[in-house]
Order: C-alpha cells, then sequence, then structure tokens
C-alpha cells in the first residue's frame, strides 16, 4: 500500500539556520504531496502542496519541490525562527482517493 | 469562514466505559474523515464519509468503534467499551468536493486509565 516515510526526528536547530526535513514516499500512480504543521496544542494547518511532478510548493519561506525520479518531497527553509517550532507531516494522497496517508512526523525546535 | 469543530477538547475514562466524540465540518464539505493520532506517530484513517456514506471503513475496528454521519453533516465517532490502547488524539477532517486537501479540527485528546 502508500506510505510515507519522513527523516527521524527530533531535530534542534539554532534560528537563522537552515533546515530540511527528508521525506519519500511509496505510490502507485500520480499522488499530490502535502507538507502539514501541527503546533503544540493545535491541529495540523496545511503548509504547502504540490500536484504533479517537478512542481514546488511554497509557503511562510518554506518550500518542496515533487520528485518522481527520486520519489521524495523534502521540505526546506533558508533560515527558520522561533516560531518554526512544530511538528511536520508529509503525506500524500493517491491520485483517485481522498484519504491522506501521513509519515510518522517529524519535531523541530528551534533555539533562539 | 469557521473550521472544523470538534468537542469535547479532553477526555479522560476508565477502560472498559464508552465514550463519543462529535464534529461539525466546514459549511459545505462533502468528505469527512475521522483519523486517530498515536502520540509519536502520524495520523491514521479510521473513516472517511462521501456525504451521508461511508467510503472506506477498512481500518475502523468495528467491534467496539462506530461512526455516523447524520444528513451528511454532523458526525459522531464512538467507542465502546474502550481499551488503554485507545488513548490518543482523535482528529476529524473535512474536504470540499473535487479537492485533494484536507482541513483539520483541534482534535479530542482521549486519555484510557
Amino acid at each position: 500500500g502508500d506510505s510515507v516515510t519522513q527523516m527521524e526526528g527530533p531535530v534542534t536547530l539554532s534560528e537563522e539556520a537552515f533546515l530540511t526535513i527528508n521525506c519519500t514516499y511509496t505510490a502507485t500512480g500520480y499522488p499530490s504531496l502535502f507538507w502539514y504543521v501541527q503546533y503544540p496544542g493545535e491541529g495540523l494547518q496545511l503548509l504547502l502542496k504540490a500536484t504533479k511532478a517537478d512542481d514546488k510548493g511554497s509557503n511562510k519561506g518554506f518550500e518542496a519541490t515533487y520528485r518522481k525520479e527520486t520519489t521524495s518531497f523534502h521540505l526546506e527553509k533558508g533560515s527558520v525562527q522561533v516560531s518554526d517550532s512544530a511538528v511536520y507531516f508529509c503525506a500524500l494522497n493517491e491520485q483517485g482517493a481522498q484519504k491522506l496517508v501521513f509519515g510518522q512526523g517529524t519535531r523541530l525546535t528551534i533555539n533562539p | 469562514e469557521a473550521g472544523v469543530a470538534q468537542s469535547p477538547r479532553y477526555k479522560i475514562i476508565e477502560k472498559r466505559q464508552s465514550v463519543a466524540f462529535w464534529c461539525n465540518p466546514i459549511s459545505g464539505h462533502a468528505t469527512l474523515y475521522w483519523y486517530q493520532q498515536i502520540l509519536g506517530q502520524g495520523p491514521k484513517l479510521l473513516i472517511q464519509f462521501q456525504n451521508n456514506g461511508v467510503v472506506d471503513d477498512s481500518q475502523l475496528p468495528k467491534d467496539r468503534f462506530s461512526a455516523e454521519r447524520l444528513k451528511g453533516v454532523d458526525s459522531t465517532l464512538k467507542i465502546q467499551p474502550a481499551k488503554l490502547e485507545d488513548s490518543a488524539v482523535y482528529l476529524c477532517a473535512s474536504s470540499p468536493q473535487g479537492t485533494r486537501e484536507a482541513f483539520f479540527g483541534q482534535g479530542t485528546r482521549l486519555t484510557v486509565v
């Protein structure tokens, strides 16, 4: 079945550092790919998405590019802030289906 | 636009008791989901409704879990009887027709003791 694998956490960085959170997926067909963020005590919020190969999703300084050849959707940000501390989930949604399949999440902590 | 509403936010029950969670999706969203998120894991789909019909309940433990979506709007998820391993956050989400992204509520944190 479809699956998503994220890099193990937790990840701790200093403010203004460069961030990469790796995500790879296994799916039949052509899934849409998503990054969701979960701040403490809150539900999941959509951060960005990409619906086809080579699409780049971006929001709030975060970016991720849909790489079909490597089945990856790595999340990047050039300069992180303390307010970016949260848990980040990579997810896919298979073509023809509407349910999301999530990775296990990566906890990110940014120190001032 | 109001988001997905869930209640209660927190619930503590003893094992073998029953519990119910309520969800009100975003107005006009045809698809409603219930996800279970165990601590340290990603959300796992329990059940998906399209309007008031079930699309996918393959991972719902039907011996103890049940869900309904009356009139294609609100939904209730019930657990009876609860087990210790049911301790988790239960997330409700909804999607508009024809899109693949889901909008999530704040969740209900269930602790079974």
